[in-house]
């Protein structure tokens, strides 16, 4: 079946410092990928997609993603985070096969210490 | 422009009331979902319309109703609901095949 592996429940990052939060996908072809980020009581809002070309993605708030097919991973990476980074992150994946239809990770919640 | 508006922000209903969600885009998107996010979790998708026909509805009780009046506008008409089902309820966009964008959401707390 298909799945999305967010092998990190919560990571603790000090502020400054750099951040990768992995994702690891299950499926036979390269799925359309991303990443969403989520504030306390908010809406999701996408950091950033990759449907196919440069592996390396660049996203909004200074986040970027590396898609290695070879892992199936899709890890997304900041190399200085701020305090109002502290969210929770998902990482989503659209099969081929659906237009529609995305497979999330569980999320990662991001904690930044000062 | 990639807002998606929903309101109201807060919604706090019994179990015998009818109340309505409404979602609102301007990105001249043509597919537009709805979906149920409890704490701690990813969200569930529950109705998607494609070109303003319903596409997809993951088996979703009848109390929970969609509706697209126009390609812009989406709605989704909550009746007898229980407890449980208080959540956020999330909107999004999406042109076919593209990243759906999403709305702030609407806290529903069902007593």
């Amino acid at each position: 079946a298909q799945s999305v592996t967010q092998p990190d429940i919560h990571i603790t990052v000090s502020e400054g410092a750099s951040l990768e939060l992995r994702c690891n996908y299950s499926y036979g072809a390269t799925p359309y990928l991303f990443w969403y980020v989520q504030s306390p009581g908010q809406g999701l809002q996408l950091l950033l997609k990759y449907f196919s070309g440069d592996t390396l993605v660049q996203g909004i708030k200074g986040f970027e993603a590396e898609f290695k097919r070879s892992q199936s991973s899709f890890n997304l990476r900041k190399p200085s985070v701020h305090w109002s980074d502290a969210a929770e992150y998902f990482c989503a994946v659209c099969p081929g096969d659906s237009n529609y239809q995305l497979i999330w990770g569980a999320g990662t919640k991001l904690i930044i210490k000062p | 422009d990639t807002e998606v508006t929903q309101t109201p922000k807060h919604l706090v209903m019994g179990m015998t009331n009818k109340k309505s969600l409404k979602c609102e885009q301007h990105m001249g998107h043509r597919a537009m979902y709805w979906y149920k996010q409890k704490a701690k979790k990813p969200p569930e998708l529950m109705f998607v319309y494609s070109y303003e026909k319903l596409s997809i509805n993951e088996s979703v009780p009848s109390r929970f109703s969609p509706e697209c009046p126009n390609s812009s506008l989406l709605n989704l008409h909550l009746h007898a609901l229980q407890p449980e089902d208080s959540a956020l309820y999330l909107c999004a966009s999406s042109q076919v095949s593209g990243a759906q964008y999403f709305g702030p959401g609407t806290r529903l707390t069902v007593l």
